[in-house]
């Protein structure tokens, strides 16, 4: 499986940008590149994901780098309810199989201080 | 909203009893996954399944069995628990292809004495 690389912690005030990076330079044309959030004491929860081209949807934008080999998550404004680990994945769908996995690196811990 | 249900949110059982984790989907998703997500190791794959009595291995399958009789139903089964499958269990689910995410459940955290 294609791996991500992400720092391992990040820190954020309340109402600025938040950037996350992902390097993948070992992506496949057939991986999409997925974001997941985990708060505390709960299950992942799905951010983003897109393929080649820049994503935006209610929760963040992606932004995905021309050669495919890193990424940037984008939350516009952090709130306090935005603290959590943010997974970088690539979903492997080789083979033309239905049930791409994901595969869980360490992820990066957000703080967002008031 | 799509909902992934785990029956239960914190089990404790004794070693050697056989467990079952039950997880729900309503939303007709083809594919169920089961993780583990234990502190420093991040979420490993268990086993996951793409039809209706269709299972694969993950990448750390010894110890557990699944099943799937129906489509919105993934069982995850501890034939004979052990204190070493203490940890938090976590169902999701996608539907076909790779246009979309993942639903992920609350999670149950098990502990084995």
């Amino acid at each position: 499986d294609a791996k991500t690389t992400q720092p391992n912690s990040m820190e954020s005030n309340e109402e600025e940008p938040v950037h996350l990076p992902c390097n993948h330079s070992t992506i496949s044309g057939t991986d999409y590149i997925h974001w997941y959030r985990q708060l505390p004491s709960q299950g992942p929860e799905y951010v983003i994901h897109g393929l080649t081209s820049n994503v935006n949807n209610r929760m963040a934008s992606l932004a995905i780098a021309e050669d495919r080999k890193s990424s940037t998550l984008i939350l516009h404004r952090a709130t306090l309810r935005d603290a959590a680990v943010y997974y970088c994945i690539l979903r492997d769908d080789a083979g033309g199989t239905s049930y791409g996995k994901l595969t869980f690196g360490q992820g990066t811990i957000l703080t967002v201080h008031p | 909203d799509v909902k992934v249900t785990q029956s239960s949110r914190y089990l404790v059982k004794r070693t050697g009893e056989k467990v079952f984790l039950e997880c729900v989907q309503d939303m007709d998703h083809e594919n169920m996954f089961w993780y583990r997500q234990d502190p420093g190791l991040g979420l490993r794959l268990i086993y996951f399944s793409y039809d209706v009595k269709m299972k694969e291995k993950g990448d750390i399958p010894e110890g557990y069995s699944v099943s799937r009789e129906k489509k919105e139903r993934f069982s995850l089964i501890l034939e004979s628990a052990s204190t070493n499958q203490t940890s938090m269990y976590l169902c999701a689910s996608t539907p076909g292809g790779p246009y979309y995410g993942y639903t992920f459940g609350s999670g149950t955290r098990l502990t084995v004495v």
